[in-house]
């Protein structure tokens, strides 16, 4: 079974600056998808970028970019010029490639605070 | 976008009664939906996958006779937690995946309070 970990429970970055959430993930397949959620107070979840294992490119989406290194089953996200509004809590998640009707693997999560 | 409700957003009940949530994909057909049990500061916890036509699937631990899944067309699912208790408080997400799409979309959770 595939499993994801999240090793940093609590991060904290100045607003403007960059940081850098981890995601390590286990499994024994060659094609899947990686995610990264996020779910404000709220709690309704967004996503935020998506990656698929046999692309090479690290997938981008404005100031949220990851760093995906298949071999090390490593899955981390960048977030620069952080914003007030990026404070949410991070979920990064796995899904088997075969049909989209396969569930998501979740990590425990990332709660990010922004510091003004 | 893809669109995904759930009804109702809040709900309170007394202990012993059963409360019924439902998930809608708005704009799209779902033969396929996820229902999420969430602690706070926690992660999503899966339940149960919903079957359009079928019996659902539950995960290992999770009473299938507590929580009732009912996929009743390609829109619409229903979780129903039957005698409801102080422990079954919790905020209840539901999720579809849009065929042709790799992305789930998440319902904006529902928080039952059991007195």
């Amino acid at each position: 079974a595939q499993t994801v970990t999240q090793s940093q429970p609590e991060m904290s970055v100045q607003e403007a600056e960059t940081v850098t959430l981890s995601c390590t993930y286990d499994t024994s397949e060659s094609d899947y998808y990686l995610f990264w959620y996020k779910q404000p107070p709220s709690r309704q979840m967004i996503l935020v970028i998506r990656q698929e294992a046999y692309k090479q490119q690290n997938a981008t989406e404005n100031r949220f970019s990851v760093n995906f290194q298949k071999a090390a089953k490593s899955f981390s996200l960048k977030i620069s010029d952080s914003q007030l509004g990026d404070a949410a809590m991070y979920f990064c998640a796995y899904r088997s490639f075969m049909e989209y009707g396969n569930k998501l693997v979740f990590g425990a999560g990332t709660i990010l605070r922004v510091k003004s | 976008g893809a669109v995904v409700s759930q009804h109702p957003s809040w709900v309170i009940c007394k202990s012993g009664t059963s409360v019924k949530i439902e998930c809608r994909s708005l704009d799209f057909q779902a033969t396929t939906m996820f229902w999420y049990r969430q602690f706070p500061k926690q992660s999503l916890m899966l339940m149960a996958t919903s079957n359009e036509g079928s019996k659902a699937t539950y995960e290992q631990g999770v009473e299938k006779d507590k929580f009732l899944i009912n996929h009743a067309s390609l829109t619409l699912s229903t979780l129903t937690v039957t005698s409801a208790h102080p422990e079954d408080s919790s905020f209840y997400i539901c999720s579809a995946p849009r065929a042709g799409r790799e992305t789930q979309y998440f319902g904006p959770g529902t928080r039952l309070l059991v007195l």
